[in-house]
């Protein structure tokens, strides 16, 4: 079985400061790990994701994510938050050979002026 | 990436009736997803539908309340029978590239049911 915890609900940041978002992670096989963004009204947009290789992996806007191993985690960083990144945040996981994403509950990020 | 359109975007329905959401993909996919996403929640997986064969069904949806239908490798449906406002739900449909790697959402469906 897979699963994935965001263990914030909201996390509150002012802008300009950096950021982060929290995830951990379960599979029984190797993992392949997604950060999505979903705005108000939108679609989920895809940030960024870890299959193998370098364990800090960058992607859209300026956001970052990486992996840890032995903490079983993929926390979502930016150096400098803007206020449009306000928005609705989710990790997913699938196990290496299975083709169903899991999703975390979701974090909202509100970066204030 | 692949572009993903849904149709309609939303729709307000009466109770005891169905509605049939389109997804349009710009690009031929082998696999095609169905979720859902109650208010305030995450997204679940209804469905995996594959061009050729019966959707695969997540534990908790049935076919005579969500079914499917992949016609071809750009295109699939999926209507919500004979609603009730439990159904009230944003549906999105999702397609993995070409790599087997990512997966890409539509826009979403944002359906009330009344």
């Amino acid at each position: 079985a897979q699963s994935v915890a965001q263990p914030e609900d909201q996390v509150n940041v002012a802008e300009g400061n950096p950021l982060t978002v929290k995830c951990t992670y379960s599979v029984s096989g190797n993992p392949y790990l997604f950060w999505y963004v979903q705005y108000p009204n939108r679609g989920l947009q895809f940030l960024l994701k870890y299959i193998t290789g370098d364990n800090l992996v960058k992607g859209s806007y300026g956001f970052e994510a990486e992996f840890n191993k032995s903490q079983t985690s993929f926390h979502l960083k930016k150096p400098s938050a803007l206020v449009s990144d306000s928005a609705l945040y989710f990790c997913a996981v699938r196990d290496e050979g299975y083709s169903t994403l899991t999703f975390g509950k979701g974090t909202m990020l509100l970066v204030s002026p | 990436s692949a572009v993903i359109s849904q149709k309609p975007s939303r729709d307000i329905c009466q109770r005891g009736t169905s509605l049939t959401i389109q997804c349009q993909v710009d690009s031929q996919v082998t696999m095609m997803f169905w979720y859902r996403q109650q208010p305030g929640q995450s997204l679940t997986l209804i469905a995996t539908a594959n061009q050729g064969s019966e959707a695969t069904y997540e534990s908790g949806f049935v076919i005579d309340k969500f079914p499917i239908s992949r016609p071809n490798l750009t295109f699939s449906t999926l209507t919500v029978s004979n609603m009730s406002p439990e159904d009230s739900s944003i549906y999105l449909c999702s397609v993995l590239d070409e790599g087997g790697e990512t997966q890409y959402f539509g826009p979403g469906t944002r359906l009330l049911v009344l």
